[in-house]
């Protein structure tokens, strides 16, 4: 079975602050993908990464970077966190196989900025 | 452009009736389809996929769905509820050739199942 780690169940951040959220996959997955769920909007794409040190924006990339230097771990990265960025985050990732390969998702971090 | 809608943000049915959710997509090209299921505090688990071949799709816990072309539909059904049912369900569509990348997905909303005794 896939198994996409991310380190934290529940982060409580202040205003201002770095914040990292670290993914890690288990299964040799090209594609590498983090989403933000908000309720009544679904999963929106931040950004994704479909190789090591490559990276594509997605949807709602403002105040959000990402970082790929190993194939199984991406790291999401708010620069400075604002309370419009409380959310739940998710990983996911995939084969890169023409977009019929399903996502495998983490557990989710839910954010709180304070 | 791609796009997923999910009529109904929650439905509710009796244990043992039958689960109908709805999802109608829109794609230039054509789709591969997914519905996956959210339990509480938990990530998205697949519960089935269309890509070719066979338009009724089955899936893990007795569901299935059926990708209707003429219809841009893909909707999801179950023939009796189960209390274990309740959850979050949300069905995406691929959105191929996007960055240069295959493989991203585009969500709907979502629709909440509760399942009443």
């Amino acid at each position: 079975d896939v198994k996409v780690t991310q380190s934290s169940r529940y982060l409580v951040k202040r205003t201002g602050e770095k914040v990292f959220l670290e993914c890690v996959q288990d299964m040799d997955h090209e594609n590498m993908f983090w989403y933000r769920q908000d309720p009544g909007l679904g999963l929106r794409l931040i950004y994704f990464s479909y190789d090591v040190k490559m990276k594509e924006k997605g949807d709602i990339p403002e105040g959000y970077s990402v970082s790929r230097e190993k194939k199984e771990r991406f790291s999401l990265i708010l620069e400075s966190a604002s309370t419009n960025q409380t959310s739940m985050y998710l990983c996911a990732s995939s084969l890169r196989t023409g977009g019929s390969s399903p996502l495998h998702f983490g557990n989710g971090t839910r954010l709180t900025v304070t | 452009a791609q796009s997923v809608t999910q009529l109904g943000s929650h439905v509710s049915v009796s244990e043992g009736a039958l689960v109908l959710l709805r999802c109608n997509y829109s794609s230039s090209v054509p789709p591969y389809l997914f519905w996956y299921v959210q339990y509480p505090n938990q990530g998205l688990q697949l519960l089935l996929k269309y890509t070719t071949g066979a338009t009724l799709v089955k899936g893990i816990n007795g569901f299935e769905a059926e990708f209707k072309k003429s219809e841009t539909s893909f909707h999801l059904t179950k023939p009796s509820a189960h209390m274990s049912d309740a959850a979050e369900y949300f069905c995406a569509v691929s959105r191929p050739n996007y960055g240069g990348s295959q493989g991203n997905l585009i969500f709907g909303k979502g629709t909440k199942l509760s399942v009443k005794p």
